[in-house]
Parts: structure tokens; sequence; C-alpha cells
């Protein structure tokens, strides 16, 4: 496989539910990201990861716990959901922690919490 | 402090119609990157171009053309003879020396009309 690849694609959970979103990228690169995309909102940067050390958390709710194990994996753990929390979340990749080459996204998990 | 501005939220054009997405930016470094994706409905953002600021040549893919301008700070989109496929939201992005991150405008949601 090649690009950055999420798993699961949709996932519905309740909201005292655990669960896992999964992200994993086969290009080599050494910083990645998760950002939440609400419905008429903007893109929401909400971890940065460079070389596995989380360098950026920009105030996201304990309820989100991210986990970079290596360069190629990143996921992000989710407990005690609430509704507003439905989202699109977006994966992405850069070669280096300064993306001035851009992102490469991966194709994102929409997520409903019931 | 850097900001990335999409004033077109939404724009419907007829097929064939060239269109126009603006983005203007504000940076007060002298080094940095712009960017524009496309976010079709399937849901993955997908790189169209990257340009750092020292390189104010526009360019020309095919049916689509970017004009940069620093006298201006903008960073505009042009699609030439729309097709139902170019439907999708577009997102203008920067980054910048020191930066952890792309800075993402709001998106502007383009419907081409058969």
């Amino acid at each position: 496989e090649t690009g950055v690849t999420q798993t699961p694609r949709h996932l519905v959970m309740g909201m005292t539910n655990k669960k896992s979103l999964k992200c994993e990228q086969h290009l080599g690169h050494n910083a990645m990201y998760w950002y939440k995309q609400s419905a008429k909102k903007p893109l929401e940067l909400m971890f940065v990861y460079s070389l596995e050390e989380r360098v950026e958390n920009n105030s996201v709710p304990s309820r989100f716990s991210p986990e970079c194990p290596n360069s190629s994996h990143l996921f992000l753990h989710l407990h005690t959901l609430q509704p507003e929390d439905s989202a699109l979340y977006l994966c992405a990749s850069s070669q280096d922690r300064i993306p001035r080459g851009g992102y490469t996204f991966g194709s994102g998990t929409r997520l409903t919490v019931v | 402090a850097q900001k990335v501005t999409q004033a077109q939220t939404e724009i419907s054009v007829v097929e064939k119609e060239d269109v126009t997405l603006d983005c203007v930016y504000e940076t007060r470094d002298t080094t940095y990157y712009l960017f524009w994706y496309k976010q079709p409905p399937s849901g993955e953002l997908v790189f169209l171009i990257r340009r750092n600021s020292f390189d104010e040549q526009n360019e020309i893919s095919g049916r689509y053309s970017w004009n940069f301008q620093k006298s201006t700070s903008s960073f505009n989109f042009t699609i030439t003879a729309s097709q139902v496929v170019d439907s999708a939201v577009y997102f203008c992005a920067l980054t910048q020396t020191g930066a952890n991150n792309l800075f993402f405008g709001t998106g502007t949601r383009l419907t081409v009309i058969p």
C-alpha cells in the first residue's frame, strides 16, 4: 500500500464506548497530524507528532488521546465522547516537522457518536 | 500571526464556465509556502499545488491555473471550462518558517451544474 491509510472509514459509537482510529503512512514521512472536520466548520488541528514526539496539542479535550508508537503509525484513542464530537477525522503526514512540501492526507474516518 | 481567508463560501457555475476561487493570506514571515487542496465528496484532501514565497511565477496545469500576487497577498485559483468532476470543496493553506503545521482557510464549496 502507498500513501496514508486510515481505518475504519466509518465508525458509530455510543458515548460510553472506547474505540481507536488508526492511521498508517508508507511514505517515509517524519511528521503526522490529526485534524477534525465538522460540518460547516473549518479544519481544526488536533495533534502534531514529529519523529514520534508530540509537538502540539491544540487544546484538545482529554477524551481524545493520541498515540504514535513509531513514525509510520498514529492512533487516536476515543473514550466517553459527546455527540458534538461527531465529525470527519483526518490524518495527514509530511516529510518534515515544518511541512514545506505540504501534507498527504488519508481518506478520513467519519465518526458518529450516538 | 498567520491567517488564510477564503471569502467565498459557496460558488455554483454551469459546466464549461470559468471560475476563480479567491485566497488571501496574512503572514509576517518573508519565507512561506502556499497550497491548494481539493476535497471531493469522498473526503480525502488531494494536493493540487505548492508555491513558495520567492516564486511569483504563475502556473498552469491543464484547466487549472494559479495567480500568486505578493503585492495583494493573494493566491487565486482558476478553473477553466469547468466540469462536473470539479465539484468539491477547495482549501487554500499556508505554512511558514517555524510553523508545525499548515494553516487552512475555511474552504470554498464549488458546485458545477451540468
